[in-house]
């Protein structure tokens, strides 16, 4: 298995504009978390999806945030409008069945200007 | 979620034993112990856990004191290649209301120096 795949790698765009991120998390995984890290905040739990499902999503920032799993095998996390302090790197995880470990994706660098 | 804390930062020699210690002193009947560590500009990487019996894979050992309100990772011979942020974690059971969640501290950074 290639692990949890995260696209894109680096993003820069502009303050204002939608971006998308996306994860394909490891075949046969049940669990999918979204993570943002920064310098000053560390690694933050953004949401966890079970099944395809939304459990927790407290640890979205704003209602700028969205994220979807539509099927099993995909999610994207997208930001609507993008400010700079919304410049992180985003890391997305999965999990199998109980008490098994996370899988980390390589990240996806934003940086909003 | 049980809290965790520790140590800001540690350095080790390298090929020796370094020993990174954890407080979860208000640990759960059914929260598990996880290790963690980020390599720089990587995604973190999975290292051991456990729930109240010490725990051996190729990588560490981990051990869990009897009362379960503190443990200590140990990397037997580390490498220059051992530098990194190690995060102690407390995740409920998944079967429970938390779905095994995850939820990062500032870790230890750890430093192997020749």
């Amino acid at each position: 298995d290639a692990g949890v795949i995260q696209s894109p790698r680096h993003e820069v765009t502009e303050m204002g504009q939608e971006v998308t991120l996306r994860c394909k998390p490891i075949s046969g995984h049940n669990s999918l978390f979204w993570y943002r890290q920064t310098m000053m905040r560390g690694l933050e739990l953004l949401i966890y999806f079970n099944n395809n499902v939304p459990i927790d999503d407290s640890g979205m920032p704003e209602d700028r945030f969205s994220a979807k799993m539509p099927n099993a095998s995909f999610s994207t996390l997208k930001i609507q409008p993008s400010e700079p302090r919304d410049s992180a790197v985003y890391f997305c995880a999965s999990k199998g069945q109980l008490n098994t470990e996370a899988f980390f994706g390589q990240g996806t660098r934003l940086t909003v200007v | 979620d049980a809290k965790t804390t520790q140590p800001t930062s540690m350095d080790c020699a390298e090929g020796r034993a370094a020993n990174l210690p954890c407080n979860h002193s208000t640990i759960s009947g059914n929260e598990y112990v996880y290790w963690y560590r980020q390599i720089h500009s990587q995604g973190p990487q999975y290292i051991i856990h456990g729930l109240k019996n010490n725990e051996t894979n190729e990588m560490a050992s981990l051990i869990i004191t009897e009362d379960r309100k503190s443990s200590t990772l140990i990397l037997p011979h580390a490498t220059l290649r051992d530098t990194a942020v190690y995060y102690c974690i407390v995740s409920p059971n998944a079967g429970g209301t938390s779905y095994g969640k995850l939820t990062f501290g500032q870790g230890t950074i750890l430093t192997v120096h020749p």
